[in-house]
């Protein structure tokens, strides 16, 4: 059984970092792109960022270009977001998602985790 | 970026009825680069179909997709009590991926 677990959310204060990780178990992980989304609670969904299966390529929305920066351990099987100068408008729930290839160009995503809530607010 | 617009907001129907959910893009997306999701309360989203028409596995065939260039939609028929839920779709022709609002569908 495919699993994605994040952890590494919180509540953080505007212009700090936070760093968010990926668990991911029940599949062969070099065998996939993997993503962030985001989502505000209550609104709807956001892409952020993706990593190709030997990180490679990675991909950003202009909404975190130069701030936030995605990695992967394939020993480790993980997926971390390094995010740093954080915003209030970066608060959400952010979900580690599987794309079904290797390369991180744009596709669907086939497994999500359930989701780590980050709060950036004074 | 492409914006993806669904309608209705809500939909609200009962049990065994026939649910017509719409996703418009503001441009071409081909016939194959949409996917739709369902998401409950608290829960992530869940892959439903991809290619605008192909079900994800272990979709039931309730679940149907259709359409092509900037009109799409998702039918479920026979609605049953867990269909209950919020819908959205997403395009992934051209970078950066965008989703829809969402459409909620509730029970009447």
């Amino acid at each position: 059984e495919v699993q994605l677990v994040e952890s590494g959310g919180g509540l953080v204060q505007p212009g700090r970092s936070l760093r968010l990780s990926c668990a991911a178990s029940g599949f062969t992980f070099d065998d996939y792109a993997m993503h962030w989304v985001r989502q505000v609670p209550g609104k709807g969904l956001e892409w952020v960022s993706g990593i190709s299966w030997n990180s490679g390529s990675t991909g950003y929305a202009d909404s975190v270009k130069g701030r936030f920066t995605i990695s992967r351990d394939n020993a480790k099987n993980t997926v971390d977001l390094q995010m740093n100068s954080l915003r209030a408008e970066d608060t959400a729930l952010y979900y580690c998602a599987r794309g079904p290839v290797v390369s991180v160009r744009p596709m669907w995503f086939d497994n999500w985790g359930q989701g780590t809530l980050v709060t950036v607010s004074s | 970026e492409i914006v993806l617009t669904q309608s209705p907001g809500t939909l609200s129907l009962s049990p065994g009825d026939t649910a017509t959910l719409s996703c418009r893009a503001s441009q071409s997306v081909s016939s194959r680069y949409l996917a739709w999701y369902q998401q409950k309360p608290g829960q992530a989203p869940s892959l439903l179909i991809y290619g605008a028409s192909i079900r994800a596995t272990g979709i039931p065939d309730r679940f149907s997709g259709s359409g092509s260039g900037t009109d799409f939609t998702l039918t479920i028929s026979r609605l049953e009590p867990e269909d209950f839920a919020v819908y959205c779709c997403q395009q992934y022709v051209s970078s950066p991926i965008t989703f829809g609002q969402g459409t909620r569908l509730e029970i009447k």
